[in-house]
């Protein structure tokens, strides 16, 4: 079984730059969400689509931050302008019906 | 204060020896709770879930405390290859979305 998909790998970028990460969920999972870690701590969750609605957006940067999956697939997270403190690792996961949450290999993101 | 607390480490400890990690969570109607691990630099993977009853996995045993909102990871026989950050993740209260701790690092030498 594939699992979940993300592009690109790294991106670099100077700040006030605009950037966009792609992820592929695995096949049949309706929940999708997307995660910020930082180096040193946890996860964070940014956001969580069940199929293509939000759940929760609570902790999303909306100045700066957006995000969508059409059709219940595919999602895109954009930063723009990004700064400084968004280096990071962002991390896309899915899931099925239990709350096992399957994570992809990350982009990880320096401002420059 | 945050969700979810773990200690740091890093907890240094020889080949076979036990180890023990701690977490406490703030949100007493939390329902699902479970220990990640995460190698450096790869994305977090479920180690196991953990249940009221406390469960075992092999060399690993979870074991939750409701009153004392308070999760523990016992691994006995520890090895080389179970170097890693330990994240300890709490449900919150949006359904399956997850609270991750900071993470307790282990380094286990030979």
């Amino acid at each position: 079984e594939a699992g979940v998909a993300q592009s690109p790998r790294y991106k670099i970028i100077e700040k006030r730059q605009s950037v966009a990460f792609w992820c592929n969920p695995i096949s049949g999972h309706a929940t999708l969400y997307w995660y910020q870690q930082i180096l040193g701590q946890g996860p964070k969750l940014l956001i969580q689509f069940q199929n293509n609605g939000v759940v929760d957006d609570s902790q999303l940067p909306k100045d700066r931050f957006s995000a969508e999956r059409l059709k219940g697939v595919d999602s895109t997270l954009k930063i723009q302008p990004a700064k400084l403190e968004d280096s990071a690792v962002y991390l896309c996961a899915s899931s099925w019906t239990s709350q096992e949450q399957y994570f992809g290999p990350g982009t990880r993101l320096t401002v420059t | 204060r945050k969700e979810v607390e773990q200690d740091p480490g890093p907890f240094n400890v020889p080949e076979g020896a036990t180890v023990a990690f701690n977490c406490t969570y703030s949100n007493s109607a939390s329902q699902s709770f479970f220990w990640y691990r995460q190698d450096c630099r790869k994305e977090p993977k479920l180690l196991m879930s953990v249940y009221s009853s406390g469960n075992e996995d092999g060399r690993f045993t979870a074991q939750l405390n409701r009153a004392s909102q308070y999760i523990s990871l016992l691994i006995r026989d520890s090895k080389l290859s179970d170097s890693a950050t330990y994240l300890c993740v709490v449900n919150s209260n949006s359904g399956y979305a997850l609270n991750f701790g900071k993470g307790t690092s282990l380094l286990v030498t030979p």
